[in-house]
């Protein structure tokens, strides 16, 4: 079936760095979505993306519908202690009414 | 507020038990998902319905069954059929199909 692959798997970040992280696929993708997860909690939707090219905001957050609708990617700018968790970047495929299909994760982590 | 809960937050059973873990939202959406989280994984999903008395097996349904008798409710019953049933159970739902999910709280299950 469809799969999303998602990397990296996991990094370590220090207060104040930029973070970048991207989901890609072998079809095109008509959604994407970027979630973020707390340990022992549920996925909050961080982002949602329905254009190609579409690029969007919401506070330090950034992420981008890729051109050929193959990938989508997000940056967090000026990273804080609370940016910690595990990011989901999840998709609609291109031509389906289907369900949605989740990446694996990024783990994000403070340096020690 | 509208949102989706799931109760309890944690549950332990012991081997042989069926058990049904809750799933409400009062944000009118029609469509419903139950997905299991393992460690260091992705979300899988397990059972989906799109309307009223009507649901579909997901990825992994074996061992689980579900119901859909409300439009704001959506249980799931892991059986003594499922061989690894301890893992982190995530509800959702969607006004939309392939787009926008809004995830509830989670429930842990720990079957010993």
């Amino acid at each position: 079936g469809q799969q999303l692959n998602q990397s990296p798997q996991s990094m370590f970040i220090q207060e104040g760095e930029d973070v970048s992280m991207n989901c890609t696929s072998s079809s095109i993708f008509n959604t994407w979505l970027w979630y973020k997860q707390d340990p022992g909690e549920g996925p909050v939707l961080l982002i949602a993306l329905y254009k190609a090219g579409e690029l969007t905001s919401n506070g330090r957050l950034t992420a981008q519908f890729g051109i050929t609708r193959k990938d989508s990617f997000l940056n967090i700018s000026a990273s804080i202690p609370s940016d910690v968790g595990i990011y989901f970047c999840a998709g609609q495929p291109g031509g389906s009414q289907g369900n949605l299909i989740f990446g694996k994760g990024t783990k994000l982590s403070v340096k020690p | 507020d509208g949102g989706i809960t799931q109760s309890p937050k944690y549950l332990f059973r012991k081997e042989g038990q069926n058990v049904t873990l809750s799933c409400e939202q009062n944000l009118n959406h029609d469509a419903m998902y139950w997905y299991r989280q393992d460690p260091g994984q992705g979300l899988r999903l397990i059972y989906y319905s799109q309307i009223v008395n009507d649901f579909q097996k997901g990825d992994i349904a074996e061992g689980y069954s579900v119901s859909r008798e409300k439009k704001e409710s959506f249980p799931l019953t892991v059986t003594s059929a499922q061989k690894n049933p301890t893992a982190f159970y995530l509800c959702a739902s969607t006004a939309d199909r392939g787009h926008e999910q809004y995830f509830g709280p989670g429930t842990r299950l720990t079957v010993t």
